[in-house]
């Protein structure tokens, strides 16, 4: 079974511009989460989307937004980009959204911002 | 608000010891907890995954153990080796949440 694809896997971006990232999960899970890793901040939780719907919102701003399609993709989209958004950002998938849910992760996109 | 603190931040072993990565969580509602591995530049691992009713999980060289109680985990490698050189990080799941909060890693370096 495939794992979690992500595209593109490397991204170079100005101040100002938007960029849309992503996110393929494995075949038969439905939930797609994004997190943030930074040098300064680590990991950090973004958004989980499960049947199209966003279940859960971490702390950023309004300018970070994503959405899920049908077949369980997901796209994750950050708008008038800053210095600071430059970071990997990864997805991982699960089954559902039940805590016991095992969440697995692709190799990630790394975004720099100039 | 959870936060999880791993220490050592760096650790270099010589090939062939044992080793002891920590990992301490504030609070102790926790679901799960989930040990990853990260190469440079790459994406997260899933190594162990322990269920909160669970005090220790073993996988090869592996071996988690949690200590819900006091809000610890630790991760035992066996006779490590060179291969083993990455970050690792742990991560744990609150009770009625559905994200994951990760510890600052730690960094391992295993000389051949």
């Amino acid at each position: 079974k495939a794992g979690v694809t992500q595209t593109p896997r490397y991204l170079i971006k100005t101040r100002g511009q938007q960029v849309t990232l992503s996110c393929s999960p494995i075949s038969g899970h439905r939930s797609v989460s994004w997190y943030q890793q930074t040098p300064g901040q680590g990991l950090q939780f973004l958004f989980e989307y499960f049947s199209e719907t966003q279940r859960n919102k971490g702390n950023f701003p309004g300018r970070f937004s994503g959405r899920q399609f049908s077949n369980s993709r997901s796209e994750m989209n950050v708008s008038t980009l800053e210095l600071g958004d430059s970071a990997l950002y990864l997805c991982a998938s699960r089954t559902g959204t039940h805590s016991y849910n095992e969440q697995f992760f692709g190799p990630g996109t790394r975004l720099t911002v100039l | 608000k959870q936060e999880v603190t791993q220490i050592p931040a760096a650790l270099s072993v010589p090939e062939g010891e044992n080793l002891v990565l920590n990992c301490s969580f504030t609070d102790s509602a926790i679901y799960n907890l989930q040990w990853f591995r990260q190469d440079p530049g790459k994406g997260l691992t899933s190594l162990l995954l322990i269920q909160s009713s669970q005090r220790e999980q073993t996988s090869g060289r592996l071996n988690a153990s949690l200590d819900k109680s006091s809000g610890r985990s630790t991760l035992y490698i066996a006779a490590s080796q060179p291969g083993d050189s990455a970050t690792y990080l742990c991560a744990v799941q609150k009770t009625g949440a559905n994200n994951l909060f990760f510890g600052t890693g730690t960094r391992l370096t295993v000389i051949p």
